[in-house]
């Protein structure tokens, strides 16, 4: 089945500089690569996606890239603020798998002033 | 505004007590999941469902049951809570087809079990 690995689990960036999380993932079958965003005592959301057939997609400061020879894909942060301190799951959706999302376990990212 | 609703946020019972934890959605969606996440931030399936009268296991184990008698609603029920399950639970929804647009969480109930 589906595997996804995501790194670095714990990551701190000085306010104003990029942020960059990885993900890979096993099953050359996943087509859809969602990336939640969770705040502190909230649910995860949905801040950005991507699909196979896409290479990069952005929206203001935040980006996704996605390889799929390599089966990697990103999430870049540029400009940091404050307010993007959270943890950050990345996805990925296999096809004809029921359409459960498979998560990474998470990157904290602390944003340091 | 569609969305998705769960109740309480916060919850300290006793061991041994039945809780039922809420979760309603207003967007339609026939596929609904409950997750377990615990302090290191991994979420963990324990539940999902395609529909009414719809519902299975996911891939952690857990003693809680679900039930899915009308589409919007989809609770989560411990019969005799213990400090084990103390836990972060996230509620979720999505639509079809596949892959559609990934998931809509709650906001969570945190669960202590004391």
């Amino acid at each position: 089945g589906e595997n996804v690995e995501q790194h670095p689990s714990t990551l701190s960036v000085q306010e104003g500089d990029s942020a960059v999380i990885k993900c890979t993932y096993s099953d050359s079958a996943s087509n859809y690569f969602p990336w939640y965003k969770q705040e502190l005592g909230k649910g995860p959301q949905l801040i950005i996606d991507i699909r196979s057939n896409v290479g990069e997609k952005k929206d203001q400061r935040i980006a996704v890239t996605l390889n799929k020879t390599a089966k990697h894909f990103s999430l870049h942060i540029t400009e940091t603020q404050p307010e993007d301190s959270a943890v950050y799951f990345c996805a990925a959706i296999p096809l004809n798998r029921d359409d459960k999302i498979i998560f990474g376990k998470g990157t904290r990212l602390h944003i340091l002033p | 505004e569609a969305d998705i609703y769960q109740t309480p946020r916060y919850l300290v019972i006793g061991t041994g007590k039945k809780i039922t934890l809420e979760c309603s959605q207003t967007m339609g969606h026939d596929k609904m999941y409950w997750y377990q996440q615990d302090p290191g931030m991994e979420l963990h399936l324990i539940h999902y469902s395609y529909g009414v009268n719809s519902t299975e296991k996911g891939d952690l184990s857990s003693e809680s049951t679900v039930s899915r008698i009308r589409t919007e609603h989809f609770p989560l029920t411990l019969e005799s809570a213990r400090p084990s399950h103390t836990s972060q639970y996230l509620c979720a929804s999505s639509e079809d087809p596949p892959g559609g647009n990934g998931y809509t969480f709650g906001s969570g109930t945190r669960l202590t079990v004391v």
